[in-house]
């Protein structure tokens, strides 16, 4: 079975911090992404990564970075959270482009800014 | 407005029952899927149902895709109290290399 693990389910930081988010999938698949999910949104993509050092941005990039230094593991960065970054996130991954093929899901990271 | 919006966003029924949600799409697509989330953890795929089918079944869930209506339609039968969940369409976009996903619809199943 794949996984997707995620460093932390909840995670409390204060406006200003450098966040970071840490994803693991053990499948060694290509495509790796980062959602945010918040009440009456749905999941809105952050950014996705086709390759190790590639990536892209996606539909809510802004206050964002990201990194993906080796093939398994997927970085989501908050340079300087701030309180509307409080969200649910969600990190996944597929073996194909990222469309065509089901996506595998971690359990989540519940972040809230104060 | 969002992609693969679903409809009705919640949904309360009686256990044995059927439980039907229905979602809208708006470009072409090659494939539409359904994922489920249980309350506070991550989504869990479904089924994929691709362009050239009209209907896919996977145990007690059935999938419809009518590609000239843009629209989808996930039945789930004889529904459990363990069914209680929010369930996502999602379609791919940006050129197949992301799927989009639409708000949700949370279902609710009682004993």
């Amino acid at each position: 079975d794949v996984k997707v693990t995620q460093s932390s389910r909840y995670l409390v930081k204060r406006t200003g911090e450098k966040v970071f988010l840490e994803c693991v999938q053990d499948m060694d698949h290509e495509n790796m992404f980062w959602y945010r999910q918040d009440p009456g949104l749905g999941l809105r993509l952050i950014y996705f990564s086709y390759d190790v050092k590639m990536k892209e941005k996606g539909d809510i990039p802004e206050g964002y970075s990201v990194s993906r230094e080796k093939k398994e593991r997927f970085s989501l960065i908050l340079e300087s959270a701030s309180t509307n970054q409080t969200s649910m996130y969600l990190c996944a991954s597929t073996p194909l482009a990222g469309g065509a093929d089901t996506q595998y899901f971690g359990p989540g990271t519940r972040l809230t800014v104060l | 407005s969002q992609q693969g919006e679903e409809d009705p966003q919640a949904l309360s029924i009686q256990e044995g029952e059927n439980a039907t949600m229905n979602c809208s799409y708006k470009t072409s697509i090659n494939n539409l899927q359904w994922y489920r989330q249980n309350s506070g953890r991550g989504l869990v795929h479904l089924i994929l149902i691709r362009s050239n089918e009209r209907e896919k079944h996977s145990g007690r869930l059935r999938v419809t895709l009518d590609t000239s209506k843009k629209s989808s339609s996930l039945l789930i039968t004889a529904s459990r109290a363990a069914d209680t969940a929010s369930y996502f369409c999602a379609n791919p976009t940006g050129g197949g290399n992301k799927l989009t996903f639409g708000t949700g619809t949370q279902l609710k199943v009682e004993l």
